[in-house]
């Protein structure tokens, strides 16, 4: 158990719909990271928060946004869902913006399926 | 883009050494290169990471050439629990943070 929880484990939608993801990152730690896994892939990183502030964009789709609260837990909010967007959401949290050390710990997950 | 290159799958003998070899050819000389691995669909989990020195954890070590454009993971006396994908990523440098840069990884499947 790394510490990190994300919920839903399974969410079952749409096309066209909206839903949101949650993460609650390690006590303690003040980075969150999002990922998206497609089948058989490695993991594409969306986005990064660190204390409440966006500090790293990766291959987020416009359709997508995040946020980081004052309690330091995040949501992923995914809109107008397509079929690709079937997918594993991974959130990770690490203490630290920037170190030698950046060890990130991961949730497990929640899997997306848009019919 | 993934910096990293790796064989799709490897087989390894339980009990045995599971050596995982990576290409990072375009690496630079400040950017870390890190081992995660996921078992099943589950969160990847932490490995071991270096710079330019040999690194040794409880779980394995990590062999990074002179060049530094490659590298290969060691889990000594490998599992069954051992299988998984394992990723060798690129930590690039991003403004005022660090980013993992995640490849496809390599499927590694231990046999009895």
């Amino acid at each position: 158990d790394s510490g990190v929880t994300q919920t839903p484990k399974h969410l079952i939608t749409a096309t066209g719909q909206r839903v949101t993801l949650r993460c609650s990152p390690r006590s303690g730690d003040l980075s969150v990271y999002w990922y998206q896994q497609s089948l058989d892939q490695g993991l594409q990183f969306l986005i990064q928060y660190y204390n409440g502030e966006e500090r790293a964009k990766g291959n987020i789709l416009e359709r997508f946004s995040a946020q980081q609260f004052p309690d330091l837990h995040s949501e992923l909010n995914l809109s107008s869902l397509e079929l690709g967007d079937s997918a594993l959401y991974f959130c990770a949290s690490s203490v630290e913006l920037s170190s030698s050390y950046n060890e990130q710990f991961f949730g497990p997950g929640t899997r997306l399926t848009v019919l | 883009d993934a910096k990293t290159t790796q064989p799709p799958s490897m087989d390894c003998a339980e009990g045995r050494a599971a050596n995982l070899p990576c290409n990072h050819s375009t690496i630079s000389g400040n950017e870390y290169v890190y081992w995660y691995r996921q078992i099943h669909s589950q969160g990847p989990q932490y490995i071991i990471h270096g710079l330019k020195n040999n690194e040794t954890n409880e779980m394995a070590s990590l062999i990074i050439t002179e060049d530094r454009k490659s590298s290969t993971l060691i889990l000594p006396h490998a599992t069954l629990r051992d299988t998984a994908v394992y990723y060798c990523i690129v930590r690039v440098a991003y403004l005022s943070n660090y980013q993992l840069i995640w490849g496809a990884g390599t499927k590694l499947i231990i046999k009895p």
